[in-house]
C-alpha cells in the first residue's frame, strides 16, 4: 500500500495563477480532507470529504475548491491564488470512528505539499 | 468554540530523561489522536485514544475524560524523538469536527 500520495511536494505560482493539489489514497477511507498548516498556528481545516459525492467546507475554505468523484482521489484546486494562501498543505485520510471493529480512526497523512505566491 | 491546548509549547531535554506533553480541550469529546511531525516535515499518527492509556514502544498515552486532559510520555528520551507533537480532538465522528492544537516542539540532546 502507498497509504496517502500527495502532489506536486513543491510548487511556486504568481498571484492569480491556479493549480490543484493531488490527493489519492489506496486504503478505500472514506473520509479524506485538506488542511494548511502556517508558522504559530495548528493544522485548520479547508475542506473535507465523508465520501464519494460528498464534501463540505472546514475552518477556513475561502479561495480553494474540492470534489470527490472517487473514493481514492481528493484533488484542492486553489482557484486564484493570493499570497496568503502561502502554507503547507497536507492532505490526510481515514476510516470512521468506531463503526466496526476495523475502523479504529487513525489518521494517514500525505507528505505535504509547499506552496509559495508571490 | 471548541479549543485545544498543549504545553509546553517548547521542550528542551537531555538524552535519558523522562518527558511529558500535554494537551487539554474544552468540551467533550469523542477520541483524540496524538501525531508526530518529524522536522522534514511529514506527519505520522502515534496514537488515537477515547479512555484510558496505550502504550507503544516507549512512548505512553493517557487520557482523562472526566478532566478533558491527556498527556503524552516519552520514556527514556533519545536525539531521533526531537519533533513537534501535535494533539487532535475529535468532536463528534466526522473528520470536520477534528481540532488540532498548535504543537509541542521537543528537542532531545545528546
Amino acid at each position: 500500500n502507498a497509504g496517502v500520495t500527495q502532489t506536486p511536494k513543491f510548487q511556486v505560482l504568481k498571484t492569480g495563477q491556479s493549480m490543484t493539489l493531488q490527493c489519492a489514497q489506496d486504503m478505500n477511507h472514506e473520509y479524506m480532507s485538506w488542511y494548511r498548516q502556517d508558522p504559530g498556528m495548528g493544522l485548520r481545516l479547508i475542506h473535507y470529504s465523508v465520501g464519494a459525492g460528498i464534501t463540505d467546507q472546514g475552518e477556513v475554505p475561502n479561495g480553494y475548491n474540492v470534489s470527490r468523484s472517487t473514493t481514492e482521489d481528493f484533488p484542492l484546486r486553489l482557484l486564484s491564488a493570493a499570497p496568503s494562501q502561502t502554507s503547507v498543505y497536507f492532505c490526510a485520510s481515514s476510516s470512521p470512528l468506531f463503526s466496526s471493529a476495523f475502523d479504529t480512526g487513525e489518521l494517514f497523512f500525505g507528505e505535504g505539499s509547499r506552496l509559495t505566491v508571490l | 468554540k471548541n479549543e485545544v491546548e498543549q504545553s509546553p509549547q517548547n521542550l528542551t531535554a537531555q538524552e535519558g530523561e523522562f518527558i511529558t506533553i500535554n494537551c487539554s480541550y474544552s468540551v467533550g469529546i469523542s477520541a483524540l489522536h496524538w501525531l508526530q511531525q518529524h522536522p522534514g516535515g511529514g506527519i505520522v499518527s502515534l496514537f488515537m485514544l477515547s479512555s484510558g492509556k496505550k502504550k507503544h514502544g516507549r512512548l505512553i498515552a493517557t487520557i482523562n475524560i472526566q478532566e478533558k486532559h491527556s498527556s503524552l510520555h516519552i520514556t527514556a528520551s533519545h536525539p531521533r524523538d526531537s519533533a513537534v507533537y501535535i494533539c487532535a480532538a475529535h468532536y463528534g465522528g466526522s473528520q470536520g469536527n477534528l481540532i488540532f492544537g498548535k504543537g509541542t516542539k521537543l528537542s532531545v540532546k545528546p
